[in-house]
């Protein structure tokens, strides 16, 4: 059974801080990582997406990924209230077609 | 470009009722899916399809059906439906696997009474 591990928070952060999202998953041969923010009452978007080991970065978000560890995390600079959010953590097909998300953090950004 | 598009945004059913949720995406994506979101929980698998006349089950298929008759459409069709299929369904796409982001629709909530 492949399986996406995440911490289901609430993570709290003060504004301005930056806020540390971690997932760890089961399956070696996935090659493709997501990371997804999901408002409540509303549908997961695309926050980043990584496919090599290291850092990405776009604007205040960075991803990192340690496949030798299994690990995929997301950095967010800065928070703001307005990041406070659900963090789903997703890992690419892997010999399926199927996307396996873990259940989330959620992350509260204290104004 | 509409990207990914669900009706209806929201739907009562009683016991034993069946109805079905239309998907439509505009982005020519072969792979399509349908997962359920229970309230606090993730996102479990349906069903998908990896292009017009293929789909198959996911990890919690039964209760619907899907059919993919063009590469737009992907309906999922409840039937005979139960209390425990009170959810938010979302319908997602990507243009290949492996590689590629899952683009969501909005949402179907669902509540059976």
């Amino acid at each position: 059974q492949k399986e996406v591990e995440q911490n289901s928070g609430p993570l709290s952060v003060p504004e301005g801080a930056i806020a540390s999202l971690n997932c760890t998953y089961s399956d070696r041969g996935s090659q493709s990582f997501f990371w997804y923010r999901q408002y409540s009452g509303k549908s997961p978007e695309l926050i980043m997406s990584i496919y090599s080991n290291g850092d990405k970065e776009d604007g205040r978000f960075t991803a990192q990924l340690n496949k030798a560890s299994q690990y995929v995390s997301l950095l967010i600079r800065d928070s703001q209230p307005s990041d406070s959010a659900t963090y789903l953590c997703a890992v690419g097909p892997s010999g399926t077609y199927k996307y396996i998300f873990g259940t989330g953090t959620r992350l509260k950004v204290l104004a | 470009n509409a990207g990914v598009t669900q009706t209806p945004k929201f739907r009562i059913l009683k016991i034993g009722q069946s109805m079905t949720l239309q998907c439509t995406q505009d982005m020519n994506h072969n792979y399509m899916y349908w997962y359920r979101q229970d309230p606090g929980m993730g996102l479990k698998l349906i069903y998908y399809s990896v292009g017009a006349g293929i789909t198959d089950k996911g990890e919690v298929p039964n209760g619907y059906n899907v059919s993919r008759s063009t590469t737009e459409d992907f309906p999922l069709r409840l039937e005979l439906a139960a209390p425990s299929q009170t959810s938010v369904y979302f319908c997602a796409s990507s243009s290949r696997t492996g590689g590629d982001e899952q683009f969501f629709g909005p949402g179907t909530r669902l509540t059976v009474l």
